[in-house]
Order: structure tokens, then C-alpha cells, then sequence
């Protein structure tokens, strides 16, 4: 059973750069009908998609925010991560990694399927 | 602000069937499929419902989805009081190019 760990700072300074790893057991990260994605969600507030990654390194990121994030794929340690850069206090938020599982390959086809595996979620707040 | 507009709460008693409904734009639900998510405060979403009305394994029958143009309902019937959560639903937009959601409804179990 496909299992995801969050793990990274709980507090960071404005304009400092935001480090998260998400860490996948119970399957492999170099399965090709996974796509791997980091979610946010503001204190109090709806839930915000950051972006996705596949475990070749093809990247997708919310247009908003594409700037400042770097999302990258380590397939020797079965994890990936997120950057965020230029942190400031609308970043603080709780963030979770999420997997969506597709039929096939091909990142069309993610938009029919949800993201059926969440990390239990990291706290990150900014401030000096 | 979010890109899919959803009322803030939504209530009922045990046993009654209750909607949450989900609006959104032609970038959105009106060319995509719409899936809803289950929160219980304090824990990581759900996936209740993807693809407008499939159930992955393991979520009940009670819960059913349905989509019409740029809007979108989530039903659940015999309500419980385990029901209590937050419920949001998400669909890809064609302008992101990933996946937009509501705000959130929390549903009371009176």
C-alpha cells in the first residue's frame, strides 16, 4: 500500500528558500502511471495546487507560483521534493504531497483521476 | 479567493440526504470532470469521489457525484454523524494546466 511522508522545516524566514521532501513507500517512485504533486492549504483556507512531477523530471507548476518553485525527482531514495523560494507570510501553510495513479502514462489523462494518496501534511510557518 | 465557488456550509440530520453543490467556468468543470475530497479538520484530504461520479474502493455508496455544465453536486444520503468534514471539490483547468479547487464546505451532522 503506496504510503507518502512529508518531512522539512516547520518554520522558515521570509526570503529564504522553502526545502520539502516527500518520501514514498510501499511502492516505487519510477512507476510510470504515478504522477507525483505538492498541495498547500492556508491556515483557515481551501487547498491550492502547487504542481506535479514525473519520476523522469517533467515538472508542471501552478502558473502563479512557477517563479519560485522548483520541484525535483530523486528515484535512488524513492522521494521527491519542492522548493519554494522568496518565502513570505502568505506562504505559511499547511503542505502535502499526493500521488494521482492513471491507467497508462501520459499527463492528459491525470486530469480524469484524483489524488487517491496524501502525506499526512507538514506545517511551515514564516516568520522572522 | 478560490477558482470554484462552493457554499460555506451545509447542514442535516441523520438519516437525511444532503447536496453540496460546486461552480465553476468553461476553463473548468464545464470541459473537465470533477472530483470531491473529504476533510476531517486536522488530517490530509480524501479522495470521496473522481471522474464526476466514481467511487474509488472503500467509499460508500451514500456518496455520489454528478456534473451539468460548469457546476457539479456531491449527494450524500443516510447522513451520519462520522459525515461531519469539510468537502471540496477540485477539476482541471485548461488555463492552469492542473487542478483548481473550491473552498470548502463544512458540513454540520445537527
Amino acid at each position: 500500500q503506496l504510503q507518502l511522508q512529508e518531512s522539512g522545516p516547520g518554520l522558515v524566514k521570509p526570503s529564504e528558500t522553502l526545502s520539502l521532501t516527500c518520501t514514498v513507500s510501499g511502492g516505487s517512485i519510477n512507476r510510470s502511471s504515478y504522477y507525483w504533486g505538492w498541495i498547500r492549504q492556508p491556515p483557515g483556507k481551501g487547498l491550492e495546487w502547487i504542481g506535479t512531477i514525473y519520476y523522469s523530471g517533467i515538472t508542471y507548476y501552478n502558473p502563479s507560483l512557477k517563479s519560485r518553485v522548483t520541484m525535483s525527482v530523486d528515484t535512488s531514495m524513492n522521494q521527491f521534493s519542492l522548493k519554494l523560494r522568496s518565502m513570505t507570510a502568505a506562504d505559511t501553510a499547511v503542505y502535502y504531497c499526493a500521488s494521482t495513479l492513471i491507467p497508462g502514462s501520459g499527463y492528459f489523462y491525470v486530469r480524469f483521476y484524483g489524488m487517491d494518496v496524501w502525506g499526512q501534511g507538514t506545517t511551515v510557518t514564516v516568520s522572522s | 479567493q478560490s477558482v470554484l465557488t462552493q457554499p460555506p456550509s451545509a447542514s442535516g440530520t441523520p438519516g437525511q440526504r444532503v447536496t453540496i453543490s460546486c461552480y465553476g467556468s468553461s476553463s473548468n468543470i464545464g470541459s473537465n470532470t470533477v472530483n470531491w475530497y473529504r476533510q476531517v479538520p486536522g488530517t490530509a484530504p480524501k479522495l470521496l469521489i473522481y471522474r464526476n461520479d466514481q467511487r474509488p474502493s472503500g467509499v460508500p455508496d451514500r456518496f455520489s457525484g454528478s456534473k451539468s455544465g460548469t457546476s457539479a453536486s456531491l449527494a450524500i444520503s443516510g447522513l451520519q454523524s462520522e459525515d461531519e468534514a469539510d468537502y471540496y471539490c477540485a477539476a482541471w483547468d485548461d488555463s492552469l494546466n492542473g487542478p483548481v479547487f473550491g473552498g470548502g464546505t463544512k458540513l454540520t451532522v445537527l
